[in-house]
């Protein structure tokens, strides 16, 4: 089993559509990270969070230490916001490796 | 205030050939972390480097990779011979603080081995 596990791997959605991503993950942590990558493109920080909730513009990351547990929320989505969202913990061990989730592919048809 | 910059974007190599690739950070930050991504497949961290130092190069193969973040200038990751299994995306990431800083990417070197 993996240390960090997201969920669905593929989300297939209509515009409009307000989408959710789960992570969970095994490990203690000192920090969470969820990033975006467009097919071929780079890679963009989207939210680094310990504990309660972020919220920037359409988007939302929300975090459970004690579950263990995070969602990335998107609404009122949109073509655009069609990537790859990988989840990232910093463990707890370690002041700077991140433990890597597989990713949830994300379509958003128009 | 620039971003990360890499470059090249895309670098095409023969077997046994040179690859380097170079990673400037962001202003300020002065710790630099390379990733490389397989095709369909997740990042998976290779090196950990501040200025003039290797912290972590615990995600490197063994043989003929090599990384270095001198004074002055980028950040290198050298791959000698390279191979058609080198094919991929390297990444590099920049902070400013390495325990609790946000990381900042760049746009990735697509390496392609012929």
């Amino acid at each position: 089993k993996n240390e960090v596990e997201q969920s669905p791997q593929n989300l297939t959605a209509q515009e409009g559509e307000f989408i959710t991503i789960n992570c969970s993950y095994s490990v203690g942590i000192s920090a969470l990270h969820w990033l975006q990558q467009h097919p071929g493109g780079g890679i963009v920080s989207l939210f680094m969070l310990s504990s309660g909730k972020k919220k920037h513009g359409r988007l939302i990351a929300t975090i459970n230490i004690q579950e263990k547990h995070s969602s990335l929320h998107i609404t009122a989505s949109h073509p655009r916001d069609s990537a790859v969202y990988i989840c990232a913990v910093r463990s707890g061990d370690s002041n700077y490796q991140l433990i890597w989730g597989a990713g949830t592919k994300l379509i958003i048809k128009p | 205030n620039a971003g990360v910059m890499q470059n090249p974007r895309h670098l095409v190599r023969r077997r046994g050939q040179e690859a380097r690739l170079r990673c400037s950070p962001m202003k300020g930050h002065s710790h630099v972390y390379w990733y490389r991504q397989l095709p369909e497949e997740g990042l998976k961290f290779m090196v950990y480097l501040q200025k003039e130092n290797i912290i972590d190069e615990s995600g490197m193969p063994k043989e003929r990779f090599s990384a270095e973040f001198p004074k002055e200038g980028p950040s290198i990751l050298r791959i000698q011979q390279v191979v058609r299994g080198d094919s991929a995306a390297y990444f590099c990431a920049s902070n400013l603080v390495a325990g609790t800083g946000e990381l900042f990417f760049g746009e990735g070197s697509r390496l392609t081995v012929l």
